[in-house]
């Protein structure tokens, strides 16, 4: 099936800096990426909808400053999240929707733990 | 408003019996319905899903699911379970708002299926 890959798996950083997390479609072209946080023992939150091409569709309450996605190319998409702070700490995660005229499922990334000091 | 549900946080299943995670949906119009497995650490695998057809829906790892229109269900089940079939398992619903072109997935709780040898 289609393979997800996201970098780094985990991260540490101090409070005040800023992370960046890659998510990359490894055998497929996705026009469409979407980005998640799941806390501890509770279910995926989606954050927002990365096209490629143009702007991210954030969901409502997540802030479009703090977490910066960029989707440059058809396989690559990214979530940088800007002066970090504890209460970001959590698992990120992507997914890569297949094309269209196919099932569109979602193909999800393997998760990024950051943790912020 | 569209949800999904799953009304057990945790099931416990000895290895070789039949184990089933409960699911039920609402949203409008046809449901797109997904099941996915998380092992700890890791992002969501694809195990199966139900767009049209067959009301039972064979996916991966032996598991299967019922689609159930009347009781607007769509549990997962497995004839024998395995030990290493302990993980949490997420049912998922595709958001039929805007004709479901926005590709989200509404995810529910999460159960935690713990198999004893």
């Amino acid at each position: 099936g289609a393979v997800v890959s996201q970098h780094p798996s985990w991260v540490i950083c101090k409070s005040g800096t800023s992370v960046k997390i890659e998510c990359r479609s490894l055998d497929f072209q996705a026009t469409t990426m979407f980005w998640y946080r799941q806390f501890p023992k509770q279910s995926l939150m989606l954050m927002a909808t990365s096209n490629e091409g143009s702007k991210a569709t954030y969901e409502q309450g997540v802030e479009k400053d703090k977490f910066l996605i960029n989707h440059a190319s058809l396989t690559l998409s990214t979530l940088t999240v800007t002066s970090a702070h504890p209460e970001d700490s959590s698992f990120y995660i992507c997914s890569a929707r297949t094309p269209t005229g196919t099932s569109r499922e979602q193909f999800f990334g393997p998760g990024t733990r950051l943790t912020v000091l | 408003a569209q949800s999904v549900a799953q009304p057990e946080d945790q099931v416990n299943v000895a290895e070789g019996n039949p184990l089933t995670v409960k699911c039920t949906y609402s949203v409008s119009g046809n449901p797109y319905l997904f099941w996915y497995v998380q092992y700890p650490n890791r992002g969501l695998q694809f195990l199966l899903k139900y767009i049209t057809g067959d009301n039972l829906v064979k996916g991966s790892y032996g598991f299967e699911a019922e689609f159930n229109k009347s009781q607007t269900s769509f549990h997962l089940k497995k004839p024998s379970a395995l030990v290493s079939d302990s993980a949490l398992y997420f049912c998922a619903v595709r958001d039929m708002n805007y004709g479901g072109a926005t590709n989200k997935l509404i995810f529910g709780t999460g159960t935690l299926l713990a198999v004893q040898p």
